[in-house]
């Protein structure tokens, strides 16, 4: 059962506009959130994380915002750009005593950003 | 600063047979990670090492075994392959296990594997 979902496999914007990808979870433990970004034949990167603490996490063009009663975080780029265009995974992990744990990921959503 | 490394990038293999990959991490990083990702299943955590300990363990067979050395490189190893074990193996490192701020984890290209 999936515990961290990314329902759109697929994401098309026009350049400039802004792009939200979507991701859901399951596991109440979960209570730190990042974004990834992924380049073909590239590992992923980083973008931006979110504690439960907080409800939004703004860095540049990226923000993230989480709403935990509806346990769903979205991702919001403004503006996009062609170099945005990569896949996007979302990805929990769960408090257990402090301990990092693993990374839950999501299957990603393959945003494409047309000039 | 140089990133993580991982050896080899591709690899082909035919079913039964053992493959060990490599990792290594960032400078300075102890905590080594390892990941599968396939097209249906996507990034799957397999094992964390830190201190040459493993962390944690994820849910795949015992076929995949990993270990990490005293400079922090981690070596993971799958034994008798099987066709469904075709995958991109992703290693990551983090300066450590714990959840703190800036201590997130930074991934390698990965290691394509192809199991024939």
């Amino acid at each position: 059962d999936q515990q961290v979902k990314q329902n759109s496999p697929s994401l098309s914007v026009q350049e400039g506009r802004i792009s939200i990808l979507n991701c859901d979870y399951t596991n109440s433990m979960f209570d730190y959130f990042l974004w990834y970004k992924k380049y073909p034949a590239e590992g992923p990167t980083f973008l931006i994380s979110i504690s439960s603490i907080k409800d939004k996490n703004e860095d540049g063009r990226f923000t993230v915002f989480l709403n935990k009663s509806a346990k769903h975080l979205s991702l919001h780029i403004v503006p996009s750009q062609p170099g945005d265009s990569a896949v996007y995974f979302c990805a929990a992990l769960a408090n257990y005593g402090g301990s990092q744990g693993n990374l839950i990921f999501g299957k990603g959503t393959k945003l494409s950003v047309k000039p | 600063k140089a990133g993580v490394t991982q050896t080899p990038r591709y690899l082909i293999k035919t079913r039964g047979q053992q493959v060990t990959l490599s990792c290594s991490p960032i400078s300075g990083h102890r905590s080594v990670s390892w990941y599968q990702q396939t097209p249906g299943q996507g990034l799957q955590f397999l094992f964390e090492y830190f201190s040459e300990t493993q962390r944690n363990k994820g849910n795949f067979p015992g076929r995949f075994s990993g270990r990490q050395f005293s400079n922090s490189r981690s070596e993971m190893n799958v034994s008798t392959l099987e066709l469904g074990d075709s995958a991109l193996y992703l290693c990551a490192s983090s300066w450590g296990p714990d959840r703190e701020v800036n201590n997130e984890q930074f991934f390698g290209p990965g290691t394509r594997l192809t199991v024939l």
